[in-house]
């Protein structure tokens, strides 16, 4: 089986500042992958970004960056220049071997002008 | 636009009555996901098809039931629906079936069942 837990409900971050969104998991793959989906109001899923469980280095894409910690089935996301249109539901999610991707609950992300 | 497409959007009905959820995976995409999103919960996994054979299963309940069908577009039938049932529910696409690939979602069917 495999677990994705989000710890926070919710999270505020100032337009232009940093913010990081948290993540932990579980797996028995020893090759899995790990997933950042965003969700905003208008409720499609979208990916932001995707780190390959081997891959030793952080994957980065623009402003969205994460912080793998293998060893410690950790898998947070930062968010730099928070912009307005970031403001969204973030989930975390996890698939490994032929296993289904499974999601976290969820961080609703608030960006304060 | 991720190319998937879900039908209908939105959708009302009544305790016990029956519906039909309609999916279009993206071009090329062998693999179907289909998901529920209930209120202050996060995705949970129902179903996932794979060039029309069932792959995995989630927590699906008895009443409801899918298929992928030979063009792969998929349809997910809900059955005795109950209040609980109102949710939103997810269809995604993949292009493997192995994990690793992004799925990509369409906008959602926004069930209410009065």
């Amino acid at each position: 089986a495999q677990t994705v837990t989000q710890s926070q409900p919710e999270m505020s971050v100032q337009e232009a500042e940093t913010v990081t969104l948290s993540c932990t998991y579980d797996t028995s793959e020893s090759d899995y992958y790990l997933f950042w989906y965003k969700q905003p109001p208008s409720r499609q899923m979208i990916l932001v970004i995707r780190q390959e469980a081997y891959k030793q280095q952080n994957a980065t894409e623009n402003r969205f960056s994460v912080n793998f910690q293998k060893a410690a089935k950790s898998f947070s996301l930062k968010i730099s220049d928070s912009q307005l249109g970031d403001a969204a539901m973030y989930f975390c999610a996890l698939s490994g071997g032929y296993q289904k991707v499974t999601f976290g609950i969820g961080t609703k992300l608030q960006v304060i002008p | 636009d991720s190319g998937v497409t879900q039908t209908p959007k939105h959708l009302i009905t009544a305790t016990g009555q029956r519906v039909t959820l309609r999916c279009s995976p993206r071009s090329g995409d062998l693999s179907v996901y289909w998901y529920q999103q209930s209120l202050d919960q996060g995705l949970q996994f129902l179903i996932q098809y794979y060039n029309g054979e069932e792959r995995a299963k989630g927590n699906i309940l008895e009443r409801f039931s899918a298929q992928q069908f030979p063009d792969l577009h998929s349809e997910l039938n809900l059955s005795s629906l109950e209040l609980g049932d109102s949710a939103l529910y997810f269809c995604a696409s993949s292009e493997i079936l192995k994990g690793g690939g992004e799925l990509f979602f369409g906008e959602g069917s926004r069930l209410t069942v009065l």
